[in-house]
C-alpha cells in the first residue's frame, strides 16, 4: 500500500488565488512527521513546511500552511496568494517514528501551474 | 549559505561504464541519504548513513550499486557496470539526527546511460 498518496497529478491556479494540494498518508506509528517539498524546473528540492503528529496547531510558514486532519490522515498544503514563481512540482513526504531513526517516504507529486 | 553539493551535475555514459557520484553534506549534519528520482517510480531511497555508518541500503541493487562515506565531508554512490535503466536524477540529502528530521537536498546528478 502507498504510504503517501497525492491524487492530483496537476493543478492550475490563477495568480493571487489560493490553492490546496492534497496529501493523504498511511501509518500505524503514533509518532510521525509530514513534510512538503517544492521542486522547480531547475530540479532542486526545497523544504517548505513540517507538521509533527503531536503538534496541536496547523503549521504555517509565510504563504504556506498545512491543513492537518489527523483522523482523516490528510496533510494538505495550502498556498495563499499564488505567485508565478510557485509553478513547480510539489511533494508530500512522511517520516515514521523518531527523526533519528527514520527516512522520508515521498508521494508521486503534484505539478502546480500558476497562470497570470 | 550552507548547502549540499553534488557532482557531477550531469553525466552521460555508455552502458557498462562505471559511474561515481559525489556528495558533500552540510557541515555538522550527521545523516546522509541517497535518493533516485525517475518519472515512473518517483523518489526512491537508495541508501542512508548516520554518523558515516550505513543504516539502510535495502533500496539499492547490491550487485551493481555501492554507497560509502569515506569521511564526514564526502559520500559516494557508485554504479558498476551502469545500465540504461539506471538513467535518473540522483539526489543526495543531509540532515540532523534530531528534531523534525528535515532533509536538505543537493541539486541532483542527472545520469543518462546510453
Amino acid at each position: 500500500a502507498q504510504k503517501i498518496t497525492q491524487t492530483q497529478p496537476g493543478m492550475f491556479v490563477q495568480e493571487k488565488e489560493a490553492v490546496t494540494l492534497d496529501c493523504t498518508y498511511d501509518t500505524s506509528d503514533p509518532s510521525y512527521g509530514l513534510f512538503w517539498y517544492k521542486q522547480p524546473s531547475s530540479g532542486e528540492m526545497i523544504f517548505l513546511i513540517y507538521q509533527g503528529s503531536y503538534d496541536q496547531q496547523n503549521a504555517t510558514e509565510g504563504r504556506y500552511s498545512l491543513n492537518f486532519q489527523k483522523a482523516r490522515k490528510s496533510a494538505n498544503l495550502v498556498i495563499s496568494a499564488s505567485q508565478l514563481g510557485d509553478s513547480a512540482m510539489y511533494f508530500c513526504a512522511m517520516r515514521e517514528g523518531n527523526s533519528g531513526y527514520s527516512t522520508l517516504t515521498f508521494g508521486k507529486g503534484t505539478m502546480l501551474l500558476v497562470s497570470p | 549559505d550552507a548547502r549540499v553539493t553534488q557532482t557531477p551535475r550531469h553525466k552521460v555514459t555508455e552502458m557498462g561504464q562505471e559511474v561515481t557520484m559525489r556528495c558533500q553534506p552540510i557541515l555538522g549534519h550527521n545523516t546522509v541519504f541517497w535518493y533516485r528520482q525517475t518519472m515512473m517510480q518517483g523518489l526512491e531511497l537508495l541508501a542512508y548513513f548516520r554518523n558515516r555508518a550505513p543504516l539502510d541500503d535495502s533500496g539499492m541493487p547490491k550487485d551493481r550499486f555501492s554507497a560509502e562515506m569515506p569521511d564526514a565531508t564526502l559520500a559516494t554512490l557508485k554504479i558498476q557496470p551502469s545500465e540504461p535503466r539506471d538513467s535518473a536524477v540522483y539526489f543526495c540529502a543531509s540532515g540532523l539526527n534530531r528534531d523534525t528530521g528535515e532533509l536538505f537536498f543537493g541539486e541532483g546528478s542527472r545520469l543518462t546511460v546510453l
